[in-house]
């Protein structure tokens, strides 16, 4: 299975401090993406980071790949109370549609 | 700008009954099509996904059928549901290969 696994399952921190999920994956990947889901609702997409990249930066957003450690980490700073949320990482890979396979997630939240 | 609807929010059936839930897509043409399952606390997995009108690919073997009638329209079926089938149906579209899923707001289906 190609499913990403985050790490840790629930993080709990207070506001204004930073937050770090981290991603793993088993294959080859094309990209790899962050989303984001409040509670019962759908997941938004955050960011999408390729293969051939290794971080990017979205506002207080910061994701990092290793490849060669098939590994990713999505960074939020400076976090408030309306990033209480699950946290997503889907890997792409193509075979006619795109096919994103997602983790369980990471339940964050923050305390005022 | 792209919109995708999504309904009932919620439904409760029992045992045994059919179930047809609807998803539309507007302000896009040809987008890939997608339909994943939620359970409670736990990553989305992807039932069906459809790259146009007719074409559909099933990703697990399960009590369920889609359909794409139009080119924006999916529908996720079952002509008996089972008490395994409950959870968060979630349908996302893709405008561009390999690009971000944008995502409904998902039906809460309990089987009763």
């Amino acid at each position: 299975s190609q499913q990403g696994e985050e790490d840790p399952q629930a993080l709990s921190i207070q506001e204004g401090e930073n937050a770090t999920m981290n991603c793993s994956y088993k294959t080859s990947i094309n990209n790899l993406q962050w989303y984001r889901q409040n509670s019962g609702r759908g997941l938004v997409h955050l960011i999408l980071i390729r293969s051939n990249e290794r971080e990017k930066h979205s506002g207080r957003l910061r994701v990092t790949l290793d490849t060669s450690k098939k590994s990713s980490s999505l960074l939020i700073t400076a976090s408030r109370a309306a990033d209480t949320a699950s946290y997503f990482c889907a890997t792409g890979y193509l075979q006619g549609a795109q096919k994103l396979v997602f983790g369980q997630g990471t339940r964050l939240t923050i305390n005022p | 700008s792209q919109t995708i609807h999504q309904w009932p929010a919620t439904l409760v059936q029992p045992v045994g009954s059919p179930l047809s839930l609807e998803c539309t897509v507007e302000g896009t043409s040809n987008p890939n099509l997608y339909w994943y399952r939620q359970a409670a606390g736990r990553g989305l997995q992807l039932l069906f996904y459809s790259v146009g009108i007719g074409q559909i690919s099933s990703e697990v073997p399960q009590n369920l059928s889609a359909s794409r009638p139009q080119d924006r329209q999916f529908i996720l079926s079952s002509k008996k549901l089972l008490l395994s089938d409950s959870g968060f149906y979630l349908c996302a579209w893709e405008g561009v290969s390999r690009s971000p899923l944008h995502f409904g707001n998902g039906t809460r289906l309990t089987v009763t």
